[in-house]
C-alpha cells in the first residue's frame, strides 16, 4: 500500500507570491491534517479535513487554507507569502474510528521563502 | 488547551545502551492518548509507540517501552539496546480523542544520537 505522498518535496517562493502544496493520503484514510515544522516553533497543527469539510483547524492567519477532494486528496494554500512562512509542511492521513489513532505521514514539503 | 513539554533538547547515548527521553503533559482530559513520534532525518515522521489514558498497563513495541504515569502527568521513552538507526529527533504528542478530533499537538522534540 502506498503511503502519504506529498508534492512537491521542495519549494522556494518569492515574498507575496502565493503557493499550494499536494498530499495524497493513504488509499482508505479519509481524514487529512496538516502540520507546519518550523525550527523556533516546533511542530503546529494548521487544519485537518475529513469528507471535504475542514473539521479542525489550528490558529493560524486566514492566508493559510485548505480544501479536500472526493478522492481524499487535500491542497493548502498559502497567500500573500511571509519570510516566517519557510518551513516544513507536513501532512498526515488517518482511517477514522474510535481506535484509530495512527496518523501516517508524508515527507513533507520543504518551502523557502525569500 | 492541551500543552505538551519536552524539556531536554539533545541526548546521547552509547550503542547497545539504555536511554530514556522525558516528556511531561497538561489537560484537563480525562480520556485521550499519547505518543511517541521518531523523525529521522529523511523528515518522515514514524509512530514509535502509543498509549491509552484509561489502560495502567505501559505501552511496550520491541526495545521501545514508556513510563506513563497518569497523575504526574507524565509519558518517558525507554529505548532498550540502542541501535545507530535510533538517531533522529523524537517527539512526545498528544491527542484529545480518537475519532472526531485527530488533531496532534506535539511537543518541541529531542534529538538523540547513537554513538557507536
Amino acid at each position: 500500500k502506498a503511503g502519504v505522498t506529498q508534492t512537491p518535496r521542495y519549494l522556494i517562493k518569492t515574498r507575496g507570491q502565493q503557493v499550494t502544496l499536494s498530499c495524497s493520503p493513504i488509499s482508505g484514510h479519509r481524514s487529512v491534517s496538516w502540520y507546519q515544522q518550523t525550527p523556533g516553533q516546533g511542530l503546529q497543527f494548521l487544519f485537518e479535513y475529513f469528507s471535504e469539510t475542514q473539521r479542525n483547524k489550528g490558529n493560524f492567519p486566514g492566508r493559510f487554507s485548505g480544501r479536500q477532494f472526493s478522492n481524499s486528496r487535500s491542497e493548502m494554500n498559502v497567500s500573500t507569502l511571509e519570510l516566517g512562512d519557510s518551513a516544513l509542511y507536513l501532512c498526515a492521513s488517518s482511517l477514522v474510528g474510535r481506535s484509530n489513532t495512527e496518523a501516517f505521514f508524508g515527507q513533507g514539503t520543504r518551502l523557502t521563502v525569500v | 488547551a492541551q500543552t505538551v513539554t519536552q524539556s531536554q533538547p539533545e541526548m546521547s547515548v552509547q550503542e547497545a545502551e539504555t536511554v530514556t527521553l522525558s516528556c511531561t503533559y497538561d489537560t484537563s482530559e480525562n480520556n485521550y492518548y499519547l505518543f511517541w513520534y521518531k523523525q529521522p532525518p529523511s523528515r518522515q515522521m514514524i509512530l514509535v509507540i502509543r498509549q491509552e489514558a484509561y489502560k495502567q498497563q505501559n505501552a511496550t513495541e520491541n526495545r521501545f517501552s514508556v513510563n506513563f504515569q497518569k497523575a504526574a502527568k507524565s509519558f518517558s521513552l525507554k529505548i532498550s539496546d540502542s541501535q545507530l538507526g535510533d538517531t533522529a529527533m523524537y517527539f512526545c504528542a498528544f491527542m484529545k480523542q480518537a475519532g472526531a478530533n485527530s488533531k496532534l499537538t506535539f511537543g518541541k522534540g529531542i534529538t538523540l544520537s547513537v554513538r557507536p
